[in-house]
């Protein structure tokens, strides 16, 4: 298995654009989520999907939005980039199936920045 | 609601000797307490859980984490540090029946030759 897998690994925005962040799950895991991690800060939950289908939003969700139209895939798109959303993102997944007994596994991570 | 604490910044410890890294839960309920570590540009590392039964987990790395209910604390350990230890160590707690994990802010571990 690969695991989660993440692209790009680094992007450079200009203040307005949009990009979508890719991420990838092959373990047949329900749960999703996508993270962002500043310095210093920890990670704060941006979305969540319990299955295909079904997203809901976390801590920080103003700016991003996300869809999960097959049990693999939970992309993150940024409508209009802005400064504050310059971090590192972070997409995990884990099974669900077993309450907490399973283990969350998260991707190698998205650089970005946005100037 | 479910919540960490990691009351440490920073962490030093000489390479040989023992390490420790706090962490102390808030939860209703029984908890589910896990362990992340994260080398610099890396994701995170699971490290260890705790679910239930024996109090001390063993996982990766030659880490150990021992669960105590009364003190609300799941604290990580490793009986000699080593340099390659050195990275940013997370705490999760999970309360039954909740989607997501609540992290802790996080620990940086200097291991010092």
């Amino acid at each position: 298995n690969a695991g989660v897998t993440q692209t790009p690994k680094f992007r450079i925005l200009k203040i307005g654009q949009s990009m979508t962040l890719q991420c990838t799950q092959d373990m047949n895991h329900n749960y999703m989520y996508w993270y962002r991690q500043d310095p210093g800060m920890g990670l704060k939950l941006i979305y969540y999907s319990v299955g295909a289908g079904i997203t809901d939003k976390g801590e920080v969700p103003n700016g991003y939005n996300v869809s999960r139209s097959t049990t693999e895939d939970f992309p993150l798109r940024l409508e209009l980039a802005a400064p504050s959303q310059t971090s590192v993102y972070f997409c995990a997944s884990r099974k669900g199936s077993g309450g907490a007994t399973d283990t969350q596994y998260f991707g190698p991570g998205t650089r970005l920045t946005v100037l | 609601a479910q919540s960490v604490a990691q009351p440490e910044d920073q962490v030093n410890v000489a390479e040989g000797n023992p390490l420790t890294v706090k962490c102390t839960y808030s939860v209703s309920g029984n908890p589910y307490l896990f362990w992340y570590v994260q080398y610099p540009n890396r994701g995170l590392q699971f490290l260890l859980k705790y679910i239930t039964g024996d109090n001390l987990v063993k996982g990766s790395y030659g880490f150990e984490a021992e669960f105590n209910k009364s003190q609300t604390s799941f604290h990580l350990k490793k009986p000699s540090a080593l340099v390659s230890d050195s990275a940013l160590y997370f705490c999760a707690v999970l309360a039954y029946g909740n989607n997501r994990l609540a992290f802790g802010k996080g620990n940086q571990v200097v291991v010092i030759p």
